[in-house]
């Protein structure tokens, strides 16, 4: 079974730049996560999708952070403009259903901006 | 408030030796809990969950996890560490069925 695909995996940028990241599912998981990750902290949920819709997006910046999910598959991230606080590693990871189900994840994005 | 505490950073131990890794939190039920590891440069992967029954949890690795509700804990455990053990850990939890928290994670070296 093919895992959670991510791309680009290293993205540096200069800040007010834009940048985007991809993320494909495990086939058949429902629910897709965006999770930020800081260094030296634990993963933080951005947006939550069960099939194309949102879930939660009570932490996501959403004056710079946009994120969608066409046809309940694949899903892209994109941050416009870039501050340089958005530096992190970017965690895309799905599930059959609810977020108790187990979480497969993706290798992350790691963005640096400069 | 809803929380997840991790409190020990960094642990360093040596191979062979046993390792508990303790994460506490903060909630008026039994939550669901979860252990990941995060090796450097890759994805999080499930080492063990629980969601009810025997609080003695086996998961992979080798590794187990004791859900303690007097406590409001869920320490991780492995009897004997080898050196590929040596990544960062990531004890989550998740309310209800609402989104998952995840905590701080414990850095864990291991020396020959």
């Amino acid at each position: 079974e093919a895992g959670v695909a991510q791309s680009p995996r290293y993205k540096i940028i200069e800040k007010r730049q834009s940048v985007a990241f991809w993320c494909n599912p495990i086939s058949g998981h429902a629910t897709l996560y965006w999770y930020q990750q800081i260094l030296g902290q634990g993963p933080k949920l951005l947006i939550q999708f069960q099939n194309n819709g949102v879930v939660d997006d009570s932490q996501l910046p959403k004056d710079r952070f946009s994120a969608e999910r066409l046809k309940g598959v694949d899903s892209t991230l994109k941050i416009q403009p870039a501050k340089l606080e958005d530096s992190a590693v970017y965690l895309c990871a799905s599930s059959l259903e609810l977020p108790t189900d187990t979480q497969y994840f993706g290798p992350g994005t790691r963005l640096t901006v400069l | 408030a809803q929380s997840v505490t991790q409190p020990d950073i960094h642990i360093t131990v040596s191979e062979g030796a046993s390792l508990e890794l303790r994460c506490n939190y903060s909630y008026g039920a039994t939550p669901y809990l979860f252990w990941y590891v995060q090796s450097p440069g890759q994805g999080l992967q499930l080492l063990l969950k629980y969601f009810s029954g025997d609080t003695l949890v086996q998961g992979i690795k080798g590794f187990e996890a004791e859900f303690k509700r007097s406590q409001s804990s869920f320490n991780l455990r492995k009897p004997s560490v080898h050196w590929s053990d040596a990544a960062e850990y990531f004890c989550a939890v998740g309310f209800n069925t609402d989104k998952l928290i995840f905590g701080t994670g414990t850095r864990l070296q291991v020396f020959p």
